[in-house]
């Protein structure tokens, strides 16, 4: 079965706000990474963390690890519309970049 | 100037032909994948190849064939195809060594009439 599980499957807030979105897995990971996928788009990745770490920052995205609750989180801060994209968490239990990706959350970012 | 490419970008075709996806990177990576991602956006690995080797092999059915002429390639050939078939198959590489981010390309939306 899948190893990443998103929270909420869809969000939907205006410019300005924050979104955050929430990933489990179910067994140990060597690290988490999340993507971005606009409509009719390939992923692009967006931030990597590894099992060791509890957060990451990269300009307006904040990522956190809890790995006692095999949980992680993905927080935009300010959002723009050009956010609106369907997000997934990627979980490497190898460490040899073999990933498994949960079904993501649809946001959309309204002006 | 595009990282990963993908051929064709659509694919329209009958039950039961047998059909290929193209995939190039030039980002000079040594492990190229392949993914499915179904109606509902699940994304699942397929194969994943370093060095022109194959590595890992998901449960697919022997009907999807992976090619790999030149570690910069990898192409995929799906023989009898049939209604199940149809979804988006992404094409990514990524660097050797682990702790490496993917590269995607735009997928190739294969429809099965």
């Amino acid at each position: 079965s899948q190893q990443g599980e998103e929270d909420p499957q869809a969000l939907s807030i205006q410019e300005g706000e924050n979104a955050t979105m929430n990933c489990s897995y179910k067994t140990s990971i060597n690290n988490l990474q999340w993507y971005r996928q606009n409509s009719g788009r390939g992923l692009v990745h967006l931030i990597l963390i590894r099992s060791n770490e509890r957060e990451k920052h990269s300009g307006r995205l904040r990522v956190t690890l809890d790995t006692s609750k095999k949980s992680s989180s993905l927080l935009i801060t300010a959002s723009r519309a050009a956010d609106t994209a369907s997000y997934f968490c990627a979980t490497d239990t190898s460490g040899y970049s073999t990933l498994t990706f949960g079904k993501g959350t649809m946001l959309l970012v309204s002006p | 100037d595009t990282a990963v490419s993908q051929t064709p970008k659509y694919l329209v075709t009958q039950m039961g032909n047998d059909k290929s996806i193209k995939c190039e990177q030039n980002l000079g990576h040594d492990t190229m994948y392949w993914y499915k991602q179904d109606s509902k956006k699940f994304l699942k690995i397929m194969f994943s190849y370093n060095n022109k080797e194959l590595i890992i092999n998901e449960t697919v059915p022997n009907r999807f064939s992976p090619k790999s002429p030149d570690k910069a390639h990898l192409n995929l050939h799906i023989n009898s195809l049939e209604l199940g078939d149809s979804a988006v198959y992404f094409c990514a590489s990524s660097k050797d060594g682990g702790l490496q981010p993917q590269h995607f390309g735009d997928g190739t939306r294969l429809s099965i009439l």
